[in-house]
């Protein structure tokens, strides 16, 4: 089975670029979460989504972070302008119900020069 | 202010013996908790929970025992595996409250050495 699928698995960019980072979930999953590791703080939840709705986003750092889930199968989170401090391992994971364990995909390694 | 610690770092422990990890809470609402192992350049792997009504959860090698009055809990692996080197995740989460919300320990490092 498909597990989730993260793409790209690492991205360089200079600041103040556009970072668009995508994940597909594990098909019938009805809930997909955005996270951010930093050796600073570990890993934090930024977002997550049931059904496609978004349904806490108050670890969404500002206002230059977006995420979108158009549909059940794809998921994007975007960084504009990106900001070196944004530079940290970014993981999406899907879980089947609230009862469920998450599973998560191999992150997107992130660095902003 | 971090509401799961998991104040070790590391640690390291011969193959063949009992690994512990060890895992602290603060928030008594916290329901359900359970272990991720990470190794590098993948995302962490779901390896066992443990609900707030039970105080023991064992699956094979991998056994989780949680204290809800001391708020903590503890995973033991016996017999410790070479491939058992990670970095192993406590998460706890409120069934009650925002479902989706796992909070993450900054996590253990385990090193089983042959």
């Amino acid at each position: 089975d498909a597990g989730v699928i993260q793409s790209p698995r690492h991205e360089v960019t200079e600041m103040g670029q556009e970072v668009t980072l995508r994940c597909k979930p594990i098909s019938g999953h009805n809930s997909l979460f955005w996270y951010r590791q930093t050796m600073m703080r570990g890993l934090e939840l930024l977002i997550y989504f049931n059904n496609n709705v978004p349904i806490d986003d108050s670890g969404m750092p500002e206002d230059r972070f977006s995420a979108k889930m158009p549909n059940a199968s794809f998921s994007t989170l975007k960084i504009q302008p990106s900001e070196p401090r944004d530079s940290a391992v970014y993981f999406c994971a899907s879980q089947l119900g609230s009862n469920q364990p998450q599973h998560f995909g191999d992150g997107t390694r992130l660095s902003i020069l | 202010d971090q509401q799961v610690k998991q104040n070790s770092p590391s640690l390291s422990v011969q193959e063949g013996r009992i690994s512990i990890l060890n895992c602290d809470y603060t928030n008594s609402m916290f329901d359900y908790f359970l272990w991720y192992k990470k190794y590098p350049a993948e995302g962490p792997t779901f390896l066992i929970s443990i609900s707030s009504i039970k105080d023991k959860n064992e699956d094979g090698r991998f056994t989780v025992f949680l204290n809800k009055s001391a708020k903590h809990l503890s995973l033991h692996i016996v017999p410790s595996q070479p491939g058992d080197s990670a970095v192993y995740f406590c998460a706890a989460r409120t069934l009650g409250g925002s479902q989706g919300n796992l909070i993450f320990g900054k996590g253990t490092k385990l090193s089983v050495k042959p």
